[in-house]
């Protein structure tokens, strides 16, 4: 069973602070997806890596994906309270379906 | 563009009643899943759809549980008899292509068994 292990479960910063979660497997994945999930709302897609060691950047965020393909990490630079929310990563399986891990819940303060 | 909608984006009955949750996929979309929310869970997938036929329904918690695709543009989730333990956000999501391509997610049902 292909498992996807997000750390950490919580994390609660102020503003302006700089933070890093990881997403990890023991299994490879072919692709990975990075979603935001904001109170009441559905999952949003921020990104998606394919190819191992790359590195994607969307304004503040920076993703990269491991050289093997088995585990992942969203860096945020100089947090902002519009960061808030349930950051989860989701593998392209090799059932061919997609596996979520459990999200990591950053909360930031003014 | 229109995104995923669900109805209702809230339910709370009794336990024994009848529940029924509803989707309308994105247009031109060929895959749609059923999702389960819950805090100690994470998502769990519940079931998915592709062009309109069941392909996976491992995630479905027990017969109690049953979904339907009758056309490409509607989907239902059923829960008979609901039970407490079945309160979560359910959400809808669909996509184009294989089923492990990004998917698009509806803003759920938030559902309490009384």
């Amino acid at each position: 069973t292909q498992l996807l292990e997000q750390s950490p479960q919580f994390l609660s910063i102020q503003e302006g602070e700089n933070l890093t979660v990881y997403c990890n497997s023991s299994s490879v994945f072919s692709s990975l997806q990075w979603y935001r999930q904001e109170p009441g709302e559905g999952p949003v897609l921020l990104v998606t890596v394919v190819t191992g060691g790359e590195v994607k950047k969307l304004k503040r965020l920076t993703f990269q994906f491991g050289d093997a393909r088995k585990d992942s990490s969203l860096h945020i630079t100089a947090a902002q309270t519009g960061d808030t929310g349930l950051y989860l990563c989701a593998g392209a399986g090799s059932q061919g379906n997609l596996i979520f891990g459990k999200g990591t819940k950053l909360s930031v303060k003014p | 563009d229109a995104g995923v909608i669900q109805s209702p984006r809230h339910e709370v009955t009794e336990m024994g009643q009848e529940v029924t949750l509803r989707c309308k996929p994105i247009s031109g979309h060929n895959s749609l899943f059923w999702y389960r929310q819950t805090m100690m869970r994470g998502l769990e997938l519940l079931i998915y759809f592709n062009n309109n036929v069941p392909i996976d329904d491992s995630g479905m918690p027990e017969d109690r549980f049953s979904a339907k695709m009758p056309n490409a543009s509607f989907s239902t989730l059923k829960i008979q008899p609901s039970e407490p333990r079945d309160s979560a956000v359910y959400f809808c999501a669909s996509s184009f292509g294989p089923s492990n391509q990004p998917q698009h997610f509806g803003d759920g049902t938030r559902l309490s068994i009384l």
